[in-house]
């Protein structure tokens, strides 16, 4: 159980371009779920935080506008990255906090790796 | 706000060998402490986690300890094996936030 996924698992596209990457979680509700970017061999950066229904929270220095963060339903999130550009290439990924957990678990989803020529 | 410090940075031991890796945290708040493995080009995989209200779990080969007054949590690995070789992270929660604070991640290495 408590299994996520994520889609695309890789993505490569050209700079000034849109992409968007979906986080499911396929065996759980989830009330929040949170969007994190990884540098290689750096550790795990919140960059926003999600409940459904309702506008994402996004930590210091996140750009709103070019994260566009959507929780339409209680099992999938999705992070647009607008206008990307080279700058914004890295390991994208996901995790949600099944409906059930009063700690707060948090279950990770397998990343989406971007490149932005 | 919370901070979350882990050492060492890399670790390495024989295949057989315990390990350990130690993690700080400062908000005295936090109520709950997992523990991560990541393998190269995945998602992290919680492997254990404690809760403030115990002072040790145990999951086969795993362990973790939790020193509440100390404010330090530990993990420890024993007989390990070459598959054990990931980078692992630990993380805590304050109570005050649903966000989970990472440590910077061990890079443990197991050679068999």
């Amino acid at each position: 159980g408590a299994v996520v996924s994520q889609h695309p698992s890789w993505v490569i596209c050209k700079s000034g371009t849109s992409v968007k990457i979906e986080c499911r979680s396929l065996d759980f509700q989830a009330t929040t779920m949170f969007w994190y970017r990884q540098f290689p061999k750096q550790s795990l950066m919140l960059m926003a935080t999600s409940n459904e229904g309702s506008k994402a929270t996004y930590e210091q220095g996140v750009e709103k506008d070019k994260f566009l963060i959507n929780h339409a339903s209680l099992t999938l999130s999705t992070l647009t990255v607008t206008s990307a550009h080279p700058e914004d290439s890295s390991f994208y990924i996901c995790s949600a906090s099944p409906l059930y957990s009063s700690y707060n678990e948090q279950f990770f989803g397998p990343g989406t790796r971007l490149t932005v020529l | 706000g919370e901070n979350v410090e882990q050492h060492p940075s890399t670790l390495s031991v024989q295949e057989g060998d315990s390990a350990v890796i130690k993690c700080t945290y400062s908000d005295s708040a936090s109520n709950y402490f997992p523990w991560y493995k990541q393998e190269l080009g995945k998602g992290p995989q919680l492997i254990i986690d404690i809760r403030s209200n115990v002072g040790e779990k145990k999951d086969q080969r795993i362990a973790v300890t939790l020193n509440k007054t100390a404010k330090h949590f530990s993990l420890h690995i024993t007989e390990t094996q070459p598959e054990d070789s990931a980078v692992y992270f630990c993380a805590a929660r304050s109570q005050a936030g649903t966000a989970l604070i990472f440590g910077k991640g061990t890079t443990l290495s197991v050679s068999s």
